[in-house]
């Protein structure tokens, strides 16, 4: 068990470029979140996978966001035209069917300049 | 609405200091209550789940306990590498995927 794996750990981009998260997580979890984190806040629920279906998308989602998770294994997280707002922590999480324990990644933490 | 409040937003102790944590959550149904510990620029890490009133779970220096309207968790002895933000977080009965979190309680145990 090598835990939730997120790549880059950083990224710096400039206001209006699109950028891509990638999220591996616990081999035999069919389950994968998508939040977002910001200082001194709880993580934001973002959207939810039970393997490569996406059944759930919070509403304050903008459409500049987008993820996908093709063969019910990893997921990636991509944001277009990236807004100075979107600078964040982004956090992918893991869990098995039927079980409510999430279990997350290092995350991402995301600067727009 | 579901809602969960921990308190203090901050709490400095000294090494040795025992003290508690609260966090009293607002929910339709608890699925499930979680303790999770942040330390600054990583994710959450998982600690206990709690799921009835009355139930207690022990680690090491952290030991968790639930009532009907709030969770506690109490630090006996902390040492400063116990020193992280530490994040409630609850489910309720209509929808086990979405955890609704506190803003947590950032804890510092000075040596």
């Amino acid at each position: 068990d090598t835990g939730v794996s997120q790549n880059p750990r950083h990224k710096i981009t400039k206001r209006g470029q699109n950028v891509t998260f990638r999220c591996d997580p616990i081999s035999e979890h069919n389950r994968l979140y998508w939040y977002r984190q910001t200082l001194g806040q709880g993580p934001e629920f973002l959207t939810y996978f039970q393997n490569e279906a996406q059944l759930e998308k919070s509403r304050l989602l903008s459409d500049r966001f987008s993820a996908e998770r093709p063969k019910g294994s990893f997921s990636t997280l991509e944001i277009q035209r990236t807004e100075q707002g979107d600078s964040a922590m982004y956090l992918c999480a893991s869990s098995r069917t039927g079980e409510s324990i999430q279990y997350f990644g290092a995350g991402t933490r995301l600067s727009v300049l | 609405e579901d809602q969960v409040t921990q308190s203090p937003e901050a709490l400095r102790l000294q090494e040795g200091e025992s003290s508690s944590l609260n966090c009293s959550y607002t929910v339709s149904g608890l699925r499930g209550l979680f303790w999770y510990r942040q330390d600054p620029g990583k994710g959450p890490e998982f600690l206990f789940t709690l799921y009835s009133a009355g139930e207690e779970k022990e680690k090491e220096r952290l030991k968790a306990t639930l009532t009907k309207k709030e969770s506690f968790l109490h630090i006996t002895a902390p040492k400063p590498e116990d020193s992280a933000t530490y994040l409630c977080a609850v489910v309720n009965a209509g929808n086990n995927r979405k955890l609704i979190w506190g803003l947590g309680t950032s804890l510092a145990v000075n040596p």
